[in-house]
Order: C-alpha cells, then structure tokens, then sequence
C-alpha cells in the first residue's frame, strides 16, 4: 500500500529552526510536496522536490532522498505565524497526490 | 500566479437542502480538479478526481449520488452536496492541476442544520 508518515505534533520557539521529517512509500514516484495550512484555511504551496538534494526558498528548505523515500522541512529564524499544520505529499506514478496526515507545529514565545 | 476561485466560502443551511461549490481556474486550464474534504483536526481526505469532459472518479466510501460532481469547461467545475444533512458538514476544498502543480481553492465551510 501507498503510505507518508509524518509526526503528528512538534513545539518549537520563536526565533529557533525546526526540521519536520517525512517518510513515504508510494507507487511510483513524481515530486513531493509540502504545503502549509493555517487552522480554518485551505493549504498553500511550500515547495516541490523531484531530485535529490535540498532547495532553499528563504526562510524555508525542503530536502529530498529518493533512495531513502525521506524528506524533510526546515524552517529556519521560526515566526509565531508559523503556527500551522505542514502538510507532506507525494505524486504517485499516476499523477495523484498521497497526503501525509500533517504535523502541526506549535510556536511558543 | 496561478489562482484558483473557490466559491461560496461558508454556507449555512437547513438540513435536505442541495447545496453547489465551484472551483474556478482563473488563469490557467485545468482538465482535472480535485475535491477534498476536512473534518476539524483531521487531513484532508481526497473525495473524487474531476476530468473535464467525463465522468468524475469517486473515492471508495465517497457516494456518487450524493456528491454530484460537473466538469463541464476547462476552468470549472462544481461539487453538489445533495438533500445535505449535518453529518455533511465540513470543509470541502477544491484543488485544481496545472502541470504537477495542485493549486487550492480557498475552501467553502459547510454547516448544515
């Protein structure tokens, strides 16, 4: 079966870096996704992966291993507004998303 | 960017009521929408796959009959909660494909009476 795991809760506080980890077994693989999702709204794009290897996008980088099936989220110099759930996707071999269950982060002052 | 309309944001209503979503591409052509659905606290859970010009695919568990799904053009398509009851309500947000790219509508919050 197509599986993401991802932890369920992190704490981190203002001002810190905080790395949110994702493993998966999918069929197939095209990308992985990362989305944010503030309480109540719908999830915005983060970034996409495809090789191997980290792509840094301001405060936010997401890294990739194909061969380990893992990928992780760094979110650096952490704002309270980063409180939300980070999202963890994958596109399978038929061009459809496998959702992670999310982690929600937590940012204390 | 690209941006997708999602429309209407909340509704409230009584309860055997049909409601209609749309999901808009604004600025770009999408032959496949997704539509999703969110209880509090929960992921979001893919209900059915939306191909213009066909009929849409449902997710197991997900009634056809009564989620009636319309791809009609290339930049919309609608979702009808059909005689809506309150166990119907949640957070149905659409999802619209460009490239290997899902952009998401806004979201409409449904609560039914």
């Amino acid at each position: 079966g197509q599986n993401i795991d991802q932890p369920t809760e992190m704490t981190a506080t203002e001002g810190a870096i905080v790395q949110i980890n994702c493993t998966y077994q999918t069929s197939g693989f095209n990308g992985l996704f990362w989305y944010q999702q503030h309480a109540g709204e719908a999830p915005t794009f983060l970034s996409y992966n495809v090789l191997d290897g980290l792509e840094e996008k301001g405060r936010f980088s997401s890294f990739l291993s194909r061969s380990k099936g893992y990928s992780y989220l760094l979110l650096k110099e952490l704002q309270m507004k980063d409180s939300a759930s980070y999202l963890c996707a994958v596109m399978d071999s038929n061009y459809q998303l496998i959702w992670g269950a999310g982690t929600k982060l937590i940012i204390k002052p | 960017g690209a941006v997708v309309s999602q429309h209407p944001s909340w509704v409230i209503c009584k309860s055997g009521t049909s409601v209609k979503i749309e999901c808009r591409s604004l600025d770009f052509q999408a032959t496949t929408m997704f539509w999703y659905r969110q209880f509090p606290k929960q992921s979001l859970m893919l209900m059915a796959t939306s191909n213009e010009g066909s009929k849409a695919t449902y997710e197991q568990g997900v009634e056809k009959d009564k989620f009636l799904i319309n791809h009609a053009s290339l930049t919309l398509s609608t979702l009808t909660v059909t005689s809506a009851h309150p166990e119907d309500s949640s957070f149905y947000i659409c999802s619209a494909r460009e490239d290997r790219a899902q952009h998401f509508g806004d979201g409409t919050r449904l609560s039914i009476l």
